[in-house]
């Protein structure tokens, strides 16, 4: 079962904006990492944000962690064509060795 | 090209038949984990290795499924007669360091008629 949920399901937007997605999860965890999946390159790497840490950038990503309310933002600035693609959160900790992933948002940038 | 590869990509097989899938991962990587998705889900997790040990393994792993990492290298997951509800995709990544990013690679995509 999913340990994880995301919000919106599914978003379009045009190319220039702002892109947002939320992550709820339900235990502790020592880690929450985002994870981008399109159909040319499989599941990437995004980001990785500690629990211990509230925000984190890298490059037009922007991170956000509040652990006290077990939920993670992920803001993509200036989207691009490229960008569309389906966004995952994943956990780790609360027990175990293993990534747990979220629904996933499917994120469409038009132009 | 220095990713985690995978073999087959894709793989067609009739109800009861058995399969089994390969996943080479980064070389350095002593960490490789096995992962199950299905149409508009994220992964589930399936099995862990730590170099030849299977430390941890899913509820989701049913006695029909079993993998091995010989050497600390390669893996392989096979499924015994598979059953329609193991069509998925069926993904390998690997890692360096525990609970840090996984590299991914392409999948096997599975489909059982």
């Amino acid at each position: 079962s999913q340990q994880g949920e995301e919000d919106p399901q599914a978003l379009s937007i045009q190319e220039g904006e702002n892109a947002t997605m939320n992550c709820s999860y339900k235990t502790s965890i020592n880690n929450l990492q985002w994870y981008r999946q399109n159909s040319g390159r499989g599941l990437v790497h995004l980001i990785l944000i500690r629990s211990n840490e509230r925000e984190k950038h890298s490059g037009r990503l922007r991170v956000t962690l509040d652990t006290s309310k077990k939920s993670s933002s992920l803001l993509i600035t200036a989207s691009r064509a490229a960008d569309t693609a389906s966004y995952f959160c994943a956990m780790w900790g609360g027990g175990g060795n293993k990534l747990t992933f979220g629904t996933g948002t499917q994120l469409k940038v038009e132009l | 090209d220095t990713g985690v590869s995978q073999d087959p990509r894709h793989k067609i097989t009739k109800r009861g038949q058995n399969v089994t899938f390969r996943c080479d991962p980064i070389s350095e990587h002593n960490r490789l984990y096995w992962y199950r998705q299905t149409l508009g889900q994220g992964p589930e997790f399936l099995t862990y290795f730590q170099n030849e040990a299977q430390l941890e393994k899913s509820r989701l792993l049913s006695d029909r499924f079993s993998a091995e990492r010989p050497k600390g290298s390669f893996s392989t997951l096979e499924i015994q007669r598979t059953e329609q509800g193991d069509s998925a995709m069926y993904l390998c990544a690997s890692s360096l360091v525990q609970g840090n990013e996984q590299y991914f690679g392409p999948g096997t995509r599975l489909t059982v008629t």
